[in-house]
């Protein structure tokens, strides 16, 4: 059974950093490029960044360049995403799902709140 | 930036029902077009791919129709487990963007 499982959502003070963990299981994880998706509060969804299946192809939405890093460990089957400048627009849950272009599985979320 | 405009925002509707929710790409897409449902307090889960590729555990009651700027999702009969939001995304280019939302509530 696919599994994706994220982690590392926590309260931070505006311009803080986090890093959200995403752990696959259940499949070829080096096999598949990976993506995060996000949902403000009562939002609907916004796509944050994608990572090719060895990690050397990364994209990301305009307003997390140069803020968000998206990476990859195929060794331990995890998928990650270092955020820091952290704003209050950036509060949301955070979403890791599998795929570049159809977005197969998705894991149940992770929330970041940012707040002082 | 391609941008998907969904309507209607919101639909509520009687069981047994047929229910279309649309979607418009500011320029062709092609079939880059994917549809998923969001109950609440649950992750989405895709629907349909490709415009009208249907999955496997999909109920058959859901189709999708479309190709170039104009896309249809159709749920065939409602039932009351459908109540939920449902949302198109296009991956014809970067960045990835998703239509704002169509909320279907069961009457």
């Amino acid at each position: 059974e696919v599994q994706l499982v994220e982690s590392g959502g926590d309260l931070v003070q505006p311009g803080g950093s986090l890093r959200l963990s995403c752990a696959a299981s259940g499949f070829i994880f080096s096999g598949y490029a990976m993506s995060w998706v996000r949902q403000a509060p009562g939002q609907g969804l916004e796509w944050v960044s994608t990572i090719g299946e060895s990690g050397d192809r990364t994209y990301y939405a305009d307003s997390m360049k140069g803020r968000f890093t998206v990476s990859r460990d195929n060794s331990q089957n995890t998928l990650y995403l270092q955020m820091n400048g952290l704003r209050a627009e950036d509060a949301a849950v955070y979403y890791c799902a599998i795929g570049e272009t159809v977005l197969v599985n998705w894991g149940q979320g992770t929330l970041v709140t940012v707040s002082s | 930036e391609i941008v998907l405009t969904q309507s209607p925002d919101f639909q509520s509707v009687t069981p047994k029902e047929k229910v279309t929710i649309t979607c418009r790409a500011s320029q062709s897409i092609g079939s880059s077009l994917h549809w998923y449902q969001q109950k609440p307090d649950q992750s989405p889960r895709l629907l349909i791919k490709y415009a009208s590729q249907s999955l496997s555990g999909v109920p058959s009651r859901f189709s999708g129709s479309g190709s170039g700027t104009d896309f249809t999702l159709t749920i065939n009969s409602l039932e009351a487990e459908d109540a939920a939001t449902y949302y198109c995304h296009q991956s014809s280019s970067l960045p990835r963007t998703f239509g704002q939302g169509t909320k279907v509530e069961i009457k």
